[in-house]
């Protein structure tokens, strides 16, 4: 089996900070996903990856980088956080494409003061 | 663009009594219909899916149901367990082999 790593766990920053998470896969899965998680809301890709040095746009790119240099790490950078912003950050790997079981990282909880 | 609807925010089920979740999607295309749990404090795991070139699955106590023509399908836990406590998301596939579109959650309790 394998794993997937999100840190930091739990990431307080402040307004018009720029904040990066990272994640890390040892399924040596090809595709790598960003989702944002708000509470009551379903889950909204923000960036996919379907192999190294790869990014494609998802729905909610707008206000985040993302970056893939190796296979197994994917990074995703909040480039100026919005105050009173709250939401779980996910990452995901899968096989192949969406039609596919995707495994989950544990998430990591961003808090913007 | 797809938008897929979860109905149920919330259900409350006796142990032992099945539990239905339904989801619909709008586009025609969308042929993946996966179905993930979160339980409480952790994150989420693939249960079940189903494909458009059936219209029913089974794996244990989970059954979907998938209808093409109301595009509208369903998660069915038999025999609730308590472990079945969760938050169930139904997502769907729009064509793009990448993106899942996902519905909003139901919160299942089951009640002892």
């Amino acid at each position: 089996g394998g794993i997937i790593t999100q840190t930091p766990k739990f990431l307080i920053g402040q307004e018009g900070q720029k904040l990066t998470l990272k994640c890390q896969q040892n399924f040596n899965h090809d595709t790598m996903y960003w989702y944002r998680q708000d509470s009551g809301k379903g889950l909204r890709l923000i960036y996919y990856s379907i192999t190294e040095n790869d990014l494609q746009k998802g729905d909610l790119s707008e206000g985040y980088d993302a970056s893939r240099e190796k296979k197994s790490s994917f990074s995703l950078t909040v480039t100026s956080a919005q105050k009173n912003e709250m939401a779980v950050f996910l990452c995901a790997s899968s096989m192949g494409g969406a039609r596919g079981e995707q495994y989950f990282g544990p998430g990591t909880r961003l808090t913007v003061l | 663009g797809e938008k897929v609807e979860q109905h149920e925010s919330t259900l409350s089920v006796r142990e032992g009594d099945s539990a239905v979740i339904n989801c619909t999607y709008t586009d025609t295309a969308s042929s993946y219909f996966p179905w993930y749990k979160q339980e409480a404090g952790k994150s989420l795991h693939f249960v079940i899916d189903i494909r458009s070139n059936v219209d029913r699955k089974q794996s244990q106590r989970l059954i979907v149901l998938l209808d093409k023509k109301a595009k509208r399908f369903s998660l069915h836990i038999t025999a609730t367990q308590p472990e079945d406590s969760a938050i169930y998301f139904c997502a769907a596939s729009e064509g793009s082999n990448y993106q899942l579109i996902w519905g909003s959650g139901t919160k299942l309790i089951i009640k002892p």
